[in-house]
């Protein structure tokens, strides 16, 4: 039973450029979360979606980020025209969305480096 | 801001029981303990959680105070594999939509020693 799968697991880009952060959730899981992680710093909730809904963008930069979890295919993070301050690990989450608790599972993320 | 309070570090003796605490005193009527442990720059590793009642499974046991205000994850026989910061986190009962991020705090860095 595969878990949180993430892709790829190390990207390197020059200012400027675009990141793509792949999430594949758990089988049987609908919701998916992302998480930031800053050097030397704990993690930072960005944003949660369900299938084609962004439910909760609460944690994400106003420009330059964006996220979508389309009908068919995983998750993806968008970074656009990266900055050496967005070098960090991306975690990925998913959950069944069950009532009660809904326990949401990692997967072992992406660690984006800007050059 | 994290709604729980955790001592930075602790140290543990390889194979015995490495207790760390957790204050949530602000805690709600609806909102459950869960832990969560990172393995150098793993993942976060889910271990248990709990509402009210103390809670036991392949990994670790959960022990929450009766008034709820704080708790203690237990691992019964460390090993070096357990070294690790540990997060306790409060999180309100699911009930579909809306927010629903987990806050992580600073955490426990767990240190086994051989």
């Amino acid at each position: 039973n595969a878990g949180v799968m993430q892709n790829p697991r190390h990207l390197v880009r020059r200012r400027g450029q675009e990141a793509r952060l792949r999430c594949s959730p758990m089988k049987g899981h609908s919701h998916v979360y992302w998480y930031r992680q800053l050097p030397e710093e704990g993690l930072k909730f960005m944003v949660y979606l369900q299938k084609e809904n962004i439910i909760d963008e609460s944690g994400m930069p106003k420009e330059r980020f964006s996220a979508e979890f389309p009908k068919e295919g995983p998750s993806i993070l968008r970074i656009q025209q990266v900055v050496r301050g967005d070098s960090a690990a991306y975690f990925c989450a998913s959950s069944s969305g069950t009532s009660g608790t809904d326990t949401q599972y990692f997967g072992p993320g992406t660690r984006l480096t800007v050059l | 801001d994290a709604k729980t309070t955790q001592p930075p570090s602790m140290d543990c003796a390889e194979g015995r029981a490495a207790n760390l605490p957790c204050n949530h005193s602000t805690i709600s009527g609806n909102e459950y303990v869960y832990w969560y442990r990172q393995i150098h720059s793993q993942g976060p590793q889910y271990i248990i959680h709990g509402l009210k009642n103390n809670e036991t499974n392949e990994m670790a046991s959960l022990i929450i105070t009766e008034d709820r205000k704080s708790s203690t994850l237990i691992l019964p026989h460390a090993t070096l594999r357990d070294t690790a910061v540990y997060y306790c986190i409060v999180r309100p009962f699911y009930s579909g939509g809306g927010a629903d991020g987990l806050t992580f705090g600073k955490g426990t860095h767990l240190i086994i020693q051989p």
